[in-house]
């Protein structure tokens, strides 16, 4: 199946907002939800930060927040720090075989 | 504290096969489904293969079926992935992750992962 649509790249100041958003169909994003969002520092392991659209795992700051509205899914990110300069990549459930698929992933630049 | 290891990563010619081992620690393992997950240089991440709590169901992702085993002993609390007939197009970096237990695939924790390289 094909990966789920995120941008490649989004930036922000430290202290602002961004969201970055995910965007699948009715088969996936749409379907269900079931959307998790993961960040990845360079040369790092991937970390959950986000699962089911918008419930955060224990631990992860409440400046991340997840919603869905269609076949679009959003990660936001408030009060931007200069550690949340990462890649961040979403996934979903998806009726097809094999039930998962990832998104290409988005660069996060702290300005 | 939950932990993940693997190893057994390192260059194979195309054609050589490989098994990739991820030891886990701070949790119980045979409770819980597990996963790979691999990521080529400089791309994004791409589901494997997962491998139920007891081992008795297993699925794989159109790229590999037939070529890679995932398998586990839960005796050891070790989980494995054995690659077969390498491609170029294999090489990454392989991480082993837990299912968190919800409906659908939920991957929290994540191993440190180890590189595979495929090349003559």
């Amino acid at each position: 199946q094909s990966a789920l649509t995120q941008p490649a790249s989004v930036s922000g100041s430290p202290g602002q907002s961004i969201t970055i958003s995910c965007t699948g169909t009715s088969s996936d994003v749409g379907g269900y939800n079931y959307v998790s969002w993961y960040q990845q520092h360079p040369g790092k392991a991937p970390k959950l930060m986000i699962y089911d659209v918008s419930n955060r795992p224990s631990g992860v700051s409440n400046r991340f927040s997840g919603s869905k509205s269609g076949n679009t899914a959003s990660l936001t990110i408030s009060g931007l720090q200069a550690e949340d300069e990462a890649d961040y990549y979403c996934s979903s459930y998806t009726s097809s075989s094999p039930h998962v698929v990832f998104g290409g992933g988005t660069k996060l630049t702290v300005l | 504290e939950v932990q993940l290891v693997e190893s057994g990563g390192g260059l194979v010619q195309p054609g050589g096969s490989l098994r990739l081992s991820c030891a886990a620690s701070g949790f119980t393992f045979s409770s819980y489904w597990m996963h790979w997950v691999r990521q080529a240089p400089g791309k994004g991440l791409v589901w494997v293969s997962r491998i139920n709590s007891d081992g008795s169901s297993t699925s794989y992702a159109d790229s590999v079926k037939g070529r890679f085993t995932i398998s586990r002993d839960n005796a050891k609390n070790t989980l494995y992935l054995q690659m077969n007939s390498l491609r170029a197009e294999d090489t990454a970096v392989y991480y082993c992750a837990r299912d968190r237990g919800s409906y659908a695939e939920v991957f929290d924790p994540w191993g440190q992962g180890t590189l595979v390289t495929v090349s003559s």
